[in-house]
């Protein structure tokens, strides 16, 4: 059974500085790892999506790395901006597109 | 274009009652997802839809859940005799397509917050 871990659950960063979130995951067989964020009452928005065969994908100030024999993938965040606050979540997607979910980091970047 | 919507918003029952939420997924995706949100036990995956049939319902909590869709477009995830473990919010995603090596990014919906009193 896939079971995806984000550690820390919360973080606190003051503006303009470059963070990196953690995700790991125990099954190495995935399809692909996406990583979203949620506001808080809002649904989740789709950040970026790597694929197995791929290494790492780029969206603006996101950087997001995929190591599949360490089951490990990395969210950067370029030159952090209040606006980034959010919770951040990481998910496998396995057999039957069935995506498994950390519990996220909620992240708040001070003004 | 519009995205996934789902309805209602939020909805309030007594236990024992049976509910029904609605998904509309966006427009040309095949693809439709239904997850569960609840405090302490994060995002679960409950079931998923490619076309009008759902390959696997192993994610459904119990078989007081089922969930359909009509015209390979709206879906529906009802719950009867609802009970307090039933509050959270549920997730509607679709994508273009799923399965393997060709899942697509999946868009959510705003959500539905449940809660059963």
């Amino acid at each position: 059974k896939q079971e995806v871990t984000q550690i820390p659950a919360a973080l606190s960063v003051p503006e303009g500085e470059n963070l990196v979130l953690n995700c790991s995951f125990t099954d190495s067989a995935i399809y692909n790892l996406q990583w979203f964020r949620q506001d808080p009452g809002k649904g989740l928005t789709s950040l970026l999506l790597i694929q197995s065969s791929q290494r790492e994908q780029t969206s603006g100030r996101l950087n997001a790395s995929l190591d599949k024999s360490s089951g490990r993938s990395t969210l950067y965040i370029a030159a952090s901006q209040p606006g980034d606050s959010a919770t951040y979540l990481c998910a496998a997607t396995g057999a039957n597109s069935k995506l498994t979910f950390g519990k996220g980091i909620t992240l708040s970047v001070r003004p | 274009g519009a995205g996934v919507s789902q309805s209602p918003s939020n909805k309030v029952t007594e236990k024992g009652k049976d509910v029904e939420l609605r998904c509309d997924p966006i427009s040309g995706h095949t693809a439709l997802y239904w997850y569960r949100q609840s405090l302490g036990q994060g995002l679960e995956f409950l079931i998923y839809f490619q076309g009008n049939s759902a390959p696997d319902k192993s994610g459904l909590p119990s078989d007081r859940f089922s969930a359909e869709r009509t015209g390979g477009s709206v879906s529906t995830l009802t719950i009867q005799r609802t009970q307090q473990e039933d509050s959270a919010v549920y997730l509607c995603a679709s994508s273009l397509q799923a399965g393997g090596f060709n899942a697509d990014t999946q868009y959510f919906g705003p959500g539905t917050r449940l809660t059963v009193l």
